[in-house]
């Protein structure tokens, strides 16, 4: 089925500090996934991806894991700044699109870094 | 290399009219993804072109249809606009379909931000 997105949780963090940044997926055929940063009056911008047969991916400040036993990834950003506000999404590679390029989303976590 | 371009940025119209919204994918890019964002139900996925053939559409009524082009810039029309319709669309690009069955990372613009009275 789809994912819908009805709720959008904040997590507060103090500058400096490491976030983490939780999401349930879907479907347990999905094979790639993508995290997205959205700030105000932007559209979502792309931040990590992954794919299935790995469970741990790292970037610049960043790192995604995915657990496909329980159908859950995680986005740790290191040293949160205030320039990360914004809200975050997951997403998953549809596994009933034929193979093509298909996105479902989570609802979204509003990240907000105080000083 | 010139991002994802939408147009217009904001748009105001009134039940019962139609809508048409343009897409200009990252160069080189062939193929156009569309969604639709609201604060309700979240990032939902229109249709995705390639070479001017729609591959998907997700679950929403008739009234929303679109095309793409030679040049893979897109339009989406929406027709009997309901207030139900006011939304974030949004547009993606990504690069090639020869990644059929790998995922690849969609580029998004900053989107149509539709109003309907």
């Amino acid at each position: 089925g789809e994912s819908v997105g009805l709720h959008l949780p904040t997590l507060s963090v103090q500058e400096g500090d490491n976030s983490i940044i939780n999401c349930a997926y879907s479907n347990s055929a999905s094979d790639y996934f993508i995290w997205y940063k959205q700030e105000s009056g932007k559209g979502p911008q792309f931040i990590i991806d992954i794919r299935s047969n790995m469970d741990k991916r790292q970037g610049q400040r960043v790192t995604v894991l995915l657990n496909k036993t329980v159908k859950h990834l995680s986005l740790q950003i290191a040293a949160t700044q205030p320039g990360d506000s914004a809200v975050y999404f997951c997403a998953e590679k549809s596994p009933y699109a034929g193979g093509y390029n298909k996105l479902i989303f989570g609802a979204g976590t509003r990240l907000a870094v105080h000083p | 290399k010139a991002g994802v371009t939408q147009t217009p940025r904001y748009l105001i119209k009134t039940r019962g009219q139609q809508v048409t919204l343009s897409c200009s994918p990252i160069s080189g890019h062939r193929s156009v993804s569309w969604y639709q964002q609201t604060p309700g139900q979240g990032l939902q996925f229109l249709f995705e072109y390639f070479s001017e053939t729609q591959r998907n559409k997700g679950n929403f009524p008739g009234r929303f249809s679109g095309r793409q082009f030679s040049n893979s810039r897109s339009e989406m029309n929406v027709s009997t606009l309901e207030l139900g319709d006011s939304a974030l669309y949004l547009c993606a690009s990504s690069l090639s379909s020869q990644n059929r069955g790998k995922g690849e990372k969609l580029f998004f613009g900053s989107g149509t931000q539709l109003s309907v009275l």
